[in-house]
């Protein structure tokens, strides 16, 4: 089983529709978890950090399920500049520098006028 | 601005040269940084953990010998990809992590804008 699992999509969303999609991970220690966004050959961006209270950034809403292991992103009122590939990114460890880093494939959103 | 710089940008060589990327932290001090490789369609992968004033350490299947990582400073780390092969055409990224205070210790990393290297 991979660390960490995305499907790859693409999710193709009429603009101002919502579209939500989730990140499994494998590592039940796994300790944080991030979204960030990646455009075409361009270096990864971050999104939002994603708290086990959940949390929201504007259209964006982000939520963990510690006991089926799996992140979610949804994002409300989709603009064609939300069109990107968001990565799941998981980290296991708490000390500065000495932390595992595991990436998703990425989920890639098409917003369709 | 940006807080991770990469150079070169871009670059094509011949199948055998050596190649060198450079990651350079622009606002603070990293002593650690992360080197990743990237293909078409396709997550990150972690090559390596740059460590300052040390040995780098690789991850599984990531030959040591071939990329060489080097820590100098607390603001540069270099990737050497020697007699590169066609095969090692590829997005390289490096990240700093930088601590952050929040709900738990967390490491947000910063992306540089990556090196496209192409060799033929």
């Amino acid at each position: 089983r991979k660390e960490v699992e995305q499907d790859p999509g693409p999710f193709n969303v009429p603009e101002g529709a919502t579209v939500a999609f989730n990140c499994t991970y494998s590592n039940s220690a796994s300790q944080s978890f991030f979204w960030y966004r990646q455009d075409c050959r361009k270096e990864p961006k971050l999104l939002m950090s994603v708290y086990s209270s959940g949390n929201e950034d504007g259209r964006f809403t982000a939520q963990l399920n510690r006991a089926s292991q799996y992140i979610s992103l949804l994002i409300r009122d989709s603009k064609l500049s939300d069109s990107a590939t968001y990565l799941c990114v998981v980290i296991t460890g708490r000390s500065y520098g000495n932390n595992r880093l595991a990436f998703g494939k990425g989920n890639q959103v098409v917003v369709i006028p | 601005g940006a807080v991770v710089s990469q150079h070169p940008s871009w670059v094509i060589c011949k199948s055998g040269t050596s190649v060198k990327i450079e990651c350079r932290s622009l606002d603070f001090q990293a002593t650690t940084m992360f080197w990743y490789r990237q293909f078409p369609k396709q997550s990150l992968m972690l090559m390596a953990t740059s460590n300052e004033g040390s040995k780098a350490t690789y991850e599984q299947g990531v030959e040591k010998d071939k990329f060489l990582i080097n820590h100098a400073s607390l603001t540069l780390s270099t990737l050497t990809v020697t007699s590169a092969h066609p095969e090692d055409s590829s997005f390289y990224i490096c990240s700093l992590p930088r601590l952050a205070g929040g709900p738990a210790t967390y490491n947000e990393q910063f992306f540089g804008p990556g090196t496209r290297l192409t060799v033929l």
